[in-house]
């Protein structure tokens, strides 16, 4: 059974940078056919997709968190992670890491780790 | 941008059916598929609905998807409500032309 797990620190101060790894359990993160992402959800809110990456380290980004984003892939470790710069109390949400079926005219995620929350504040 | 737009919340007694709508602000919401997901407090998302209509393995056939080209819109119906179906619902899908995954903004269904 596939697990993806969220690690990394829980409180992350204004301007730093947020950073995140997921590891993979169960499979290889070498998957063909499967992205790897990150979503986001702040508190009583709804579900913000930030990007994916492919085990080959093709990344698509969220528009909006474009300039800010960067996801990472280490094949050898089974891992994928995320790095947010510049945060605010805005991103202040539980991330998410998903295995993300990612086709033309499709894209499903699958699996998703339990979440981890990220506070920023000083 | 692509948005979809999901009512706020839903409510219905337990044994009815309930419809959860998905309209999509642009394009043609059938030239992607759709996705529905619940969410119970303090939990990860789960599929229930995956390609518009179709339920993963352990889902109950109470749960449908459709698609209605002419309103852009999807749709998640939920037959013999329970109260464990109780949760928050979000639809996603993806905007071929900015290669952007998007999700509505989430439906809280209280089964009462």
């Amino acid at each position: 059974q596939l697990q993806l797990q969220e690690s990394g620190p829980g409180l992350v101060k204004p301007s730093e940078t947020l950073s995140l790894t997921c590891t993979v359990s169960g499979g290889s993160i070498s998957s063909s056919s499967y992205y790897w992402g990150w979503i986001r959800q702040p508190p009583g809110k709804g579900l913000e997709w930030i990007g994916s990456i492919y085990y080959s380290g093709s990344t698509y980004y969220n528009p909006s968190l474009k300039s800010r984003v960067t996801i990472s892939v280490d094949t050898s470790k089974n891992q994928f992670s995320l790095k947010l710069s510049s945060v605010t109390a805005a991103d202040t949400a539980v991330y998410y890491c998903a295995r993300h079926l990612f086709r033309p005219g499709h894209t499903l995620f699958d699996y998703w780790g339990q979440g981890t929350l990220v506070t920023v504040s000083s | 941008n692509f948005m979809l737009t999901q009512p706020h919340s839903v409510s219905e007694s337990p044994g009815k059916t309930v419809t959860i709508s998905c309209t999509g602000s642009s394009g043609s919401i059938v030239s992607n598929y759709v996705q529905w997901y619940q969410q119970r407090p303090g939990s990860a998302p789960t599929t229930v609905i995956y390609e518009d209509n179709q339920r993963p393995s352990g889902v109950p056939d109470r749960f449908s998807g459709s698609i209605d080209s002419s309103s852009n819109s999807a749709s998640l119906t939920i037959s013999g409500l329970k109260t464990e179906d109780e949760a928050d619902y979000y639809c996603q899908s993806y905007d071929s032309s900015n290669h952007e995954v998007t999700f509505g903004g989430g439906t809280k269904l209280t089964v009462l």
